[in-house]
């Protein structure tokens, strides 16, 4: 069935240094894989997004890189500051009829910056 | 800053109380989203609209059920709460598109004693 999975539930990464947060999928007929930020007692915030036939693309402060022969998504934060200290979702998306997206969750990454 | 709100954000209730979480858009969004998700944990749809007076279940059963009357309200019923239904709801809304943009309300946090 689809899945979305992270490898690591907790990250600690020094602020200044960057982060790099991992995600396997298994459905190779997703459309997009989208990267959420959720702070604590928040809903889930959009980062970035990538549409599946690229390998590469680049936000503000974030980079996200998909290997499709591995299936294998990850995100990269430039000079982590301490608001970057959230749960990171990768997901999935997918049109379905009448454009529905569905669009499918893994497990979270916490990302702890350490002062 | 998105235009979708949810409330209450926090709500505790005895067993078999019956209960309605509201969210609202501002954005004129057509298609609606509910969420499950317990904490540290993935998210789960549990139900969407594709506009007024649609509604799907979506891929975790739930007991709960929806409206669409108007564009930007969609409420979640359930008609009697037990502790199993204790989680966070979480409430989105798109645009359109393909890219899986979704923007999403604070939630609820529902405890059922």
């Amino acid at each position: 069935g689809e899945s979305v999975g992270l490898h690591l539930p907790t990250l600690s990464v020094q602020e200044g240094d960057n982060s790099i947060i991992n995600c396997a999928y298994s459905n190779s007929a997703s459309d997009y894989f989208i990267w959420y930020k959720q702070e604590s007692g928040k809903g889930p915030q959009f980062i970035i997004d990538i549409r599946s036939n690229m390998d590469k693309r680049q936000g503000q402060r974030v980079t996200v890189l998909l290997n499709k022969t591995v299936k294998h998504l990850s995100l990269q934060i430039a000079a982590t500051q301490p608001g970057d200290s959230a749960v990171y979702f990768c997901a999935e998306n997918r049109a379905q009829a009448g454009g529905y997206q569905k669009v499918t969750f893994g497990t979270g990454t916490k990302l702890q910056v350490i002062p | 800053e998105a235009d979708i709100y949810q409330t209450p954000r926090y709500l505790v209730i005895g067993t078999g109380k019956k209960i309605t979480l509201e969210c609202s858009q501002t954005m004129g969004h057509d298609k609606m989203y509910w969420y499950q998700q317990d904490p540290g944990m993935e998210l789960h749809l549990i139900h969407y609209s594709y506009g007024v007076n649609s509604t799907e279940k979506g891929d975790l059963s739930s007991e709960s059920t929806v409206s669409r009357i108007r564009t930007e309200h969609f409420p979640l019923t359930l008609e009697s709460a037990r502790p199993s239904h204790t989680s966070q709801y979480l409430c989105a809304s798109t645009r359109g598109g393909d890219t899986g943009e979704l923007f999403f309300g604070e939630g609820s946090r529902l405890t059922v004693l």
